[in-house]
């Protein structure tokens, strides 16, 4: 069974700081994971994914993720967070050749000021 | 953005009473998916359909149904509403091509409380 663990249901940064939200994931085959964003009382927007190319993927409004199959982590990071992250974050995987997805229970990111 | 309804965007309802959700997809991708989310757990699969009448279970199916007649729509029936329904629920498409998963596309969401 596929499963996807994220570590830290909150997270809370200052403005200007480096934004790290974890992601694991257990899987018996080469997975393909995503990172999603989620405003409030908004459906979830694709960041980014990681299909099988390279091992780090950059996304939208300057994301990017670090597959590290050793580790089983896709760990999502930002240099500097902006006001304007402040959202739930979900990451989630599937299997190759294969098209049911697997969520975790998602980190909310708080950006201080 | 992918072109993806859900109505009615809010619902209240009485408990035991049958409820139905509609998706409505303009992208014609094969893959249509229900969650529901609720806080603490994420996106939870409810029942998915990988083409016109062929659907499956996920894993919180017990008390949903679903149907797709047409590769737009993809509708979510819940039999007889409980206050445990009570959620919030997406609709999801995806493109599925043969070799590897394509990501998915997500509805903005329906509020159904059960009271």
């Amino acid at each position: 069974a596929q499963s996807v663990t994220q570590l830290g249901s909150h997270v809370s940064v200052s403005e200007g700081a480096l934004v790290l939200l974890r992601c694991n994931y257990s899987s018996s085959v080469p997975p393909y994971l995503f990172w999603y964003v989620q405003y409030p009382n908004q459906g979830l927007q694709l960041l980014l994914k990681y299909t099988s190319a390279a091992t780090l993927v950059k996304g939208i409004n300057g994301f990017e993720a670090e597959f590290k199959k050793s580790e089983t982590s896709f760990h999502l990071t930002k240099p500097s967070a902006h006001m304007s992250d402040a959202a739930e974050y979900f990451c989630a995987v599937s299997l190759y050749n294969f098209n049911k997805f697997y969520f975790g229970s998602g980190t909310k990111l708080n950006v201080k000021p | 953005d992918a072109g993806i309804t859900q109505s009615p965007r809010h619902k209240v309802t009485e408990t035991g009473t049958p409820v139905t959700l509609r998706c409505h997809q303009t992208e014609n991708h094969r893959y249509m998916y229900w969650y529901r989310q609720d806080p603490g757990h994420g996106l939870r699969l409810i029942h998915y359909s990988y083409g016109v009448k062929d659907t499956d279970k996920g894993e919180v199916s017990d008390g949903y149904s679903v149907s797709r007649s047409k590769t737009e729509d993809f509708l979510l029936t819940l039999e007889s509403a409980t206050s445990s329904q009570t959620s919030v629920y997406f609709c999801a498409i995806s493109e599925g091509r043969g070799q590897g998963a394509t990501e998915q596309y997500f509805g903005p969401g329906t509020r159904l409380t059960v009271t």
